[in-house]
């Protein structure tokens, strides 16, 4: 079983929706991050949550660590959001800087 | 072009050739991470450095792959006698603080190593 688990793997919408990735983990963290890679392999970092919320224009990421789940939500979703999202989490050790990473959730947006 | 760059872009070796694959990271930035993503997966963290130092290379898959950052900028991703398993995107990071995980990671384009 892999530590970082996300949902959906793919995810197809109509351009406006409303898009909610979650992404579930099986051990202790000090930090999440949500990243964005569009095809060619570029990666965004878009958040890194250690509790709580964080908003950045249309895009909602939420943490919850006691349930060990975070989601990203878009609002007013658009063609160009259409990329993979990945799930990465900072494991509870001591001086251990290693990112684990989910399979990510390919998203597409429809005009 | 304050970002990260990697290079080459791509690069295709036969099998049990060397390859040395490059990153430029920020300047000034102080941790840098490698990542293997493999197609269809998510990336798999190889080695974090702290300037000069390698202070994690457990993602390290075998003695064949080999890291270094001798003046704590450049840094350089070494993989000698290549099987086709290390067929692969291979992508740097760097990060402006120690403790890289913590914060905001600025990643580069990747190389895309494919051995034959």
């Amino acid at each position: 079983k892999n530590e970082v688990e996300q949902s959906p793997q793919n995810l197809t919408a109509q351009e406006g929706e409303f898009i909610t990735i979650n992404c579930s983990y099986s051990v202790g963290i000090s930090a999440l991050h949500w990243l964005q890679q569009h095809p060619g392999g570029g990666i965004v970092s878009l958040f890194m949550l250690s509790s709580g919320k964080k908003k950045h224009g249309r895009l909602i990421a939420t943490i919850n660590i006691q349930e060990k789940h975070s989601s990203l939500h878009i609002t007013a979703s658009h063609p160009r959001d259409s990329a993979v999202y990945i799930c990465a989490v900072r494991l509870l050790n001591f001086g251990n800087e290693k990112l684990t990473f989910g399979t990510g959730t390919r998203l597409t947006i429809i005009p | 072009g304050a970002g990260v760059s990697q290079s080459p872009r791509y690069k295709v070796a036969k099998r049990g050739q060397d390859v040395a694959l490059r990153c430029d990271p920020i300047s000034g930035h102080v941790s840098l991470f490698w990542y293997q993503q493999a197609l269809g997966q998510g990336p798999e963290f190889l080695t974090y450095f702290q300037n000069e130092a390698q202070l994690d290379k457990s993602g390290l898959p075998s003695d064949r792959f080999f890291a270094e950052r001798p003046e704590g900028s450049v840094s350089t991703l070494k993989i000698q006698r290549t099987q086709q398993e290390d067929s692969a995107v291979y992508l740097c990071a760097s990060s402006p603080y120690p403790g890289g995980s913590y914060n905001e990671q600025f990643f580069g384009p990747g190389t895309r190593l494919t051995v034959l």
